[in-house]
């Protein structure tokens, strides 16, 4: 699988849109970019994906450059309940036995 | 009406115990994962199941034992606990071998005095 970098952590004003960059340069034709989110104590979430064109969900949308190096997760009016790590990971989809790879994510603090 | 479900929610023990961690998911997948986060907050697989494959992390020690009494059981037994055990391990389910389709349970976090 591709590797992700994602920045360690960053801010976000209640009520503000949230933009969370990830580079994945090395992306294969095949991989999809996918977004999960871990809130404190609690299992990790799935929130979107997409291979190259751009997605949006109830709960996020998803911009992928048009080389698919890199791409952003936009969570539109960040609310406290936001505040979690975010991963970004790159796979091929139905990706096989084992299982996804969780980098470091980036933490999102969201203030009120 | 909880999807994937762990218990015990928190499990303290002592070194050299035997234990077990039961997860059970309602989802009608056909997959099934444990995860461990260590301290560092990293998240490792350890083992990916379904009801024709078992896969296990070459890292894991084999003290470490996924058992799966049907498709929507995977329960993982753990002999001769050691401190560095101590962790929280998440369950999760797919459909196939499936990435977007992961639904985690809410842990357990095992802590090995």
């Amino acid at each position: 699988d591709a590797k992700t970098t994602q920045p360690t952590s960053m801010d976000c004003a209640e009520g503000r849109a949230a933009n969370l960059p990830c580079n994945h340069s090395t992306i294969s034709g095949n991989e999809y970019v996918y977004w999960y989110r871990q809130i404190h104590s609690q299992g990790p979430q799935y929130i979107i994906h997409g291979l190259k064109n751009n997605e949006t969900n109830e709960m996020a949308s998803l911009i992928i450059t048009e080389d698919r190096k890199s791409s952003t997760l936009i969570l539109p009016h960040a609310t406290l309940r936001d505040t979690a790590v975010y991963y970004c990971i790159v796979r091929v989809e139905g990706g096989g036995a084992d299982g996804l790879t969780f980098g470091k994510g980036t933490h999102l603090i969201i203030q009120p | 009406d909880t999807a994937v479900s762990q218990t015990p929610k928190y499990l303290v023990t002592q070194m050299g115990n035997d234990k077990s961690i039961k997860c059970e998911q309602n989802l009608g997948h056909d997959t099934m994962y444990w995860y461990k986060q260590d301290s560092k907050k990293f998240l490792k697989i350890m083992f990916s199941y379904n009801n024709k494959e078992l896969i296990i992390n070459e890292t894991v020690p084999n003290r470490f034992s996924p058992k799966s009494p049907d498709k929507a059981h995977l329960n993982l037994h753990i002999n001769s606990l050691e401190l560095g055990d101590s962790a929280v391990y998440f369950c999760a389910s797919s459909q196939d071998w499936g990435v977007a389709g992961y639904t985690f349970g809410s842990g357990t976090r095992l802590t090995v005095v």
